[in-house]
């Protein structure tokens, strides 16, 4: 079956610009987590989803990072007025249940010139 | 708080001998531990998981890992290498209560020599 879809792949944007990364969950996972990937480093948590609430937003790390998910489905990370500090790897992963394994996408490769 | 150590951040292995990439980790209460392997511009795959019953776990690709409680280790194993295998390996963690946040660590460099 599908696996968890991120779009776009890759990013490239001006500081102080606007972006927006989606992900498509695996049907039926209720959970959904964001997590972001420096080099060298593992990914670290930002945010998880419980249905179309943020259940744990405690790894954004400041609030020019916002993430939706209305519809308890797809789920947008939004970040304002983007820094060169903000180029990584997002990497979305989402779960059947929030104690189950969570199964990761391919992440979108953001870099801020 | 949550943590994971992967103490090496490579590993050499000549294929067809026993491998072995190292984790420990800290958490408060009981752990579920998680190991996953991520290829070049690929997202990372589940290999396997402890969350309780046998200490010893088998995962995808014929690895397993054996989680030992009062060492905090959770080391992941596999008795033949293949070169396929080369790959980047995360261990991670969560507490089974509380966050469900996964905390990963920094990453194991695997190379298997032909």
């Amino acid at each position: 079956g599908a696996g968890v879809s991120q779009t776009p792949s890759n990013k490239v944007t001006e500081k102080g610009k606007y972006v927006e990364l989606r992900c498509d969950p695996i049907s039926g996972h209720t959970a959904l987590y964001w997590y972001r990937q420096s080099l060298g480093q593992g990914p670290e948590f930002l945010i998880y989803f419980q249905g179309t609430g943020a259940a744990d937003d405690s790894g954004l790390p400041n609030d020019r990072f916002f993430a939706v998910r209305p519809e308890g489905s797809v789920s947008t990370l939004k970040i304002q007025r983007t820094e060169r500090g903000d180029s990584a790897v997002y990497l979305c992963a989402s779960s059947f249940q929030e104690y189950n394994e969570q199964f990761f996408g391919p992440g979108t490769r953001l870099t801020v010139l | 708080a949550q943590s994971v150590a992967q103490p090496e951040d490579q590993v050499n292995v000549a294929e067809g001998n026993p491998l072995t990439v190292k984790c420990t980790y800290s958490v408060s209460g009981n752990p579920y531990l998680f190991w996953y392997v991520q290829y070049p511009n690929r997202g990372l795959q589940f290999l396997l998981k402890y969350i309780t019953g046998d200490n010893l776990v088998k995962g995808s690709y014929g690895f397993e890992a054996e989680f030992n409680k009062s060492q905090t280790s959770f080391h992941l194993k596999k008795p033949s290498a293949l070169v396929s295998d080369s790959a980047l390996y995360f261990c991670a963690v969560r507490a089974s209560t509380g966050a469900n946040n996964l905390f990963f660590g920094t990453g194991t460099r695997l190379t298997v020599i032909p």
